[in-house]
């Protein structure tokens, strides 16, 4: 079954960086796009990213534009987040979720990121 | 930017009563338009694709209806299980940039 895994979340300091992992397994990795989407405490969900199947295009929302560098390795069936830059507004719960035509159809389970001095 | 408006924010109903939400799209987006749900401390599950379409498994009280700016999406039956936050979601098609849209949010709870 398709397993979307997120992990590098954990607690820094504004205007560090983190870079943020997930890795996918039982479907062919390369085939997809992928995006991450963010969910702040309490709050709704957020489309943070976006890159085709093959790497070749990304796309960023307004918030995290010249912050945040969206990547994969198709070897190794992983998804990244570098997060340059951080503000505590991007504190958050980060979702890596795989691209199925115009829909998101598996999701992972989050790694939580949190900004803070 | 296509905005998407959700209503209620949050609704409060019993067990077997009739809820719907509704999401409105700032522009045509035709029947682009699913709806997931979130269960607290879990990630959202896609319920249905495409304004109608339900996906494998998800039980047939829930149902979406919709084209153009205007979708609803409504359980038939309320059932404790169903207690979550719903979520509209657009996603856009090039040349704009396919970004996912989220409308804010309802949510779900048992009077």
């Amino acid at each position: 079954q398709v397993q979307l895994v997120e992990s590098g979340g954990g607690v820094v300091q504004p205007g560090t960086s983190l870079r943020l992992s997930c890795t996918a397994s039982g479907y062919t990795f390369s085939r997809h796009g992928l995006h991450w989407v963010r969910q702040a405490p309490g709050k709704g969900l957020e489309w943070v990213a976006l890159i085709w199947y093959d790497g070749s295009k990304k796309f960023y929302g307004d918030s995290v534009k010249g912050r945040f560098t969206i990547s994969r390795d198709n070897s190794r069936d992983t998804l990244y987040l570098q997060m340059d830059s951080l503000r505590a507004e991007d504190t958050a719960m980060y979702f890596c979720a795989r691209l199925l035509g115009n829909i998101v159809d598996y999701w992972g389970q989050g790694t939580l990121v949190t900004v803070s001095s | 930017d296509i905005q998407m408006t959700q209503s209620p924010s949050s609704l409060s109903a019993s067990v077997g009563d009739r809820v719907t939400i509704t999401c409105q799209a700032s522009h045509d987006i035709s029947n682009d338009l699913n709806w997931y749900q979130q269960k607290p401390g879990k990630a959202p599950k896609l319920l249905i694709s495409d304004t109608w379409n339900r996906e494998t498994g998800v039980p047939s009280r829930f149902s979406g209806i919709g084209s153009g700016t205007y979708f609803t999406l409504t359980i038939s039956s309320l059932q404790p299980e169903d207690i979550a936050t719903y979520y509209c979601q657009h996603y856009g098609r090039l040349p704009a940039i396919p970004a996912l849209t989220f409308g804010g949010g309802t949510k779900v709870e048992i009077k």
